[in-house]
Order: structure tokens, then sequence, then C-alpha cells
């Protein structure tokens, strides 16, 4: 069935160092692709997107990754700082049919000072 | 604050009781969508509105949960005789096709109403 997992459930970091997070996905049809940030008490926020079209996007600070061939997702965070300290998801939906977005489990990211 | 609110944001019950939750969309947005999220894991797909039209539903809302937004604008999620295993986040997002942020479907999220059942 469809799945969004990611490889680690934890990850830290020095401050000021980049931060890479990674994600599978098993569904070759979804067309879009969405990191999502969570800090403790709050709902997910968006950060970034990409399509299926899509090898790389690049935000504020952030990048995010596409690679169809093994169906990996990875989001690159530069210059981490303490307040990037959170949980990150990934989902996938499609951006016809419905819109229903499916989430992996999360990686949370600590930030070290 | 023009983001997604939720009512109420605790809420403790004891098991077969019933229970009502409360999502306002932000106001522009036509979609909305309800998801569970338990400890540890991804918010769970429960369901997805276009403006007053429930258009999809997750095998996980039994038939103990009903959803509606009758006028379009805000949502009521109910869930009757509250088991353990519904303790969870329940989380409301909503989003419009004509005010992205991003390149799709971004969603917008509300704090979550806490559930947990005695």
């Amino acid at each position: 069935g469809e799945s969004v997992g990611l490889h680690l459930p934890t990850l830290s970091v020095q401050e000021g160092d980049n931060s890479i997070i990674n994600c599978a996905y098993s569904n070759s049809a979804s067309d879009y692709f969405i990191w999502y940030k969570q800090e403790s008490g709050k709902g997910p926020q968006f950060i970034i997107d990409i399509r299926s079209n899509m090898d790389k996007r690049q935000g504020q600070r952030v990048t995010v990754l596409l690679n169809k061939t093994v169906k990996h997702l990875s989001l690159q965070i530069a210059a981490t700082q303490p307040g990037d300290s959170a949980v990150y998801f990934c989902a996938e939906n499609k951006i016809t049919g419905g819109f229903k977005t499916i989430f992996g489990a999360g990686t949370r990211l600590f930030v070290k000072a | 604050d023009t983001g997604v609110s939720q009512n109420p944001r605790h809420k403790i019950t004891k098991r077969g009781q019933n229970v009502t939750f409360r999502c306002d969309p932000i106001s522009e947005h036509n979609r909305l969508y309800w998801y569970r999220q338990t400890l540890g894991q991804g918010p769970e797909f429960l369901t997805y509105f276009q403006n007053e039209a429930q258009l999809e539903k997750s095998r996980l809302l039994s038939d103990r949960f009903s959803a509606e937004r009758p006028k379009g604008s805000f949502s009521t999620l109910e869930i009757q005789r509250t088991e353990q295993g519904d303790s969870a986040m329940y989380l409301c997002a909503s989003s419009s096709r004509h005010l992205q942020v991003g390149l799709g479907n971004e969603q917008f999220f509300g704090p979550g109403t806490r559930l947990t059942v005695l």
C-alpha cells in the first residue's frame, strides 16, 4: 500500500551546521511532496514542497531534493539554528483526486548550542 | 489571529461518552481536513471537505465518527461512544487552491484538540 517513511527517528546537529533529513516513499503515483515542521504543542507548519516533475527546489535556508529513481526525498537545512529543533514530516499527495495527504512518522531534529 | 483555530484544546472524557470538536479554518479557504495524530506518529488523514461537501473519508473513520461542515465554513468532528483507543490529537487543516504559498495544496494546520479517554 501507500507509505511514506523516514530513515532515522532522531537527528542531532550542532548549531550552525547543515542538517539533512531523509524520507523514502513508495507511491510512484504521487504528484507532490511536502515537508512540514511540527513544534511541541503545535500543528504541523508548511516548510517547502516539490512536484514530481522537479528534482530540486530551494527556499530560505531550506532545499528539498527529489530522486524519483530510488523514491527518495530529502530536506536540507542550512546553518541550523536552535529554532529549527522540531519534528519534521515528509508527506505526499496527488494534486488531483481528493488531496488526501499521507504523512510519514517524522524525524526529531535536535540542535545543540 | 487569522490562522486555523480549534476548540477545545484539551478534552478529557470517560469511555462511552460523546465528544464534539470544532474547527474554524482560515476564512478564505474552501478546503478543510481532519487528521488524527498519536504520539510519535505523523498525522493520519480522516476526512476532507470542499466547501460543505464531504468528498473523502478514510477507513479510519468508523461509524462512531462523524464530521460536518454545514455552511462551508467551520466544521465539527463528533466521536460517539468514545473508546480508550480514540485518545489522540485531532488536527484540523485548511487550504485553498487560489491562496497558495507553495506549488500545490499546502495545508495550514490548527493547534489541535488533545483527547484523553479514561
